[in-house]
């Protein structure tokens, strides 16, 4: 069964550093998310994107994040200079075009901001 | 802007027993409901949806769910517990018109043996 596959699986990363978080979407899904997890509670929404750009974000989605699908296959979260608050689990989740359709998560990045 | 609660953060159940958890949601338009399990240090599976229609719909592992309009709520139950149910479960709204999935803070679900 086509999944979501993501990596790494874990990344640790000093205070300032960029990360970029890596995802694989199910290869007939058009529409592709970040969403976020702090400590196993309130997932929360990031950041929509379709058709090659972002159709909504949140507002924890700021300047210091950015999304790309270079290659039309991977679909990619950067933060530019991670915070310690940045410290989370990061789900990508993509879904097909018809209304109504679920998405569809990965197992997750574990970043840690040390 | 839509919205979804959950107002138990947990909810204990003796195995064999049946199980509810609540649900309410807020859309301006019509809502897609969703229902997620997420087991320790897992992603977020999907269990079951409602898009129109029948109001009681019917998911994995023998979840079913009702729709109710008039209160705006779609409760997750099971008649049967099984301690294999022990997870924590999201429910999820989408509103038409709209490309993001909300999720609410999530009801952690245990099953006594």
């Amino acid at each position: 069964e086509p999944e979501v596959t993501q990596t790494p699986s874990h990344q640790v990363t000093q205070m300032g550093q960029e990360v970029i978080l890596r995802c694989v979407p199910i290869s007939n899904h058009l529409y592709f998310y970040w969403y976020r997890q702090i400590l196993g509670q309130k997932v929360e929404f990031l950041v929509s994107f379709y058709n090659n750009e972002i159709s909504e974000k949140s507002e924890i989605f700021d300047d210091q994040f950015s999304v790309e699908r270079p290659d039309g296959s991977n679909f990619t979260l950067k933060i530019r200079s991670t915070k310690l608050e940045d410290s989370a689990m990061y789900f990508c989740a993509s879904r097909k075009v018809r209304q109504g359709n679920e998405a569809f998560f990965g197992q997750g990045t574990r970043l840690t901001v040390v | 802007a839509q919205s979804v609660a959950q107002p138990e953060d947990q909810v204990n159940v003796a195995e064999g027993n049946p199980l509810t958890v609540k649900c309410t949601y807020s859309v301006s338009g019509n809502p897609y409901l969703f229902w997620y399990v997420q087991y320790p240090n897992r992603g977020l599976q999907f269990l079951l949806k409602y898009i129109t229609g029948d109001n009681l719909v019917k998911g994995s592992y023998g979840f079913e769910a009702e729709f109710n309009k008039s209160q705006t709520s779609f409760h997750l139950k099971k008649p049967s517990a099984l301690v294999s149910d022990s997870a924590l479960y999201f429910c999820a709204v989408r509103d038409t018109g709209d490309d993001k999935i909300i999720f609410g803070k999530g009801t952690r679900l245990h099953i006594l043996p």
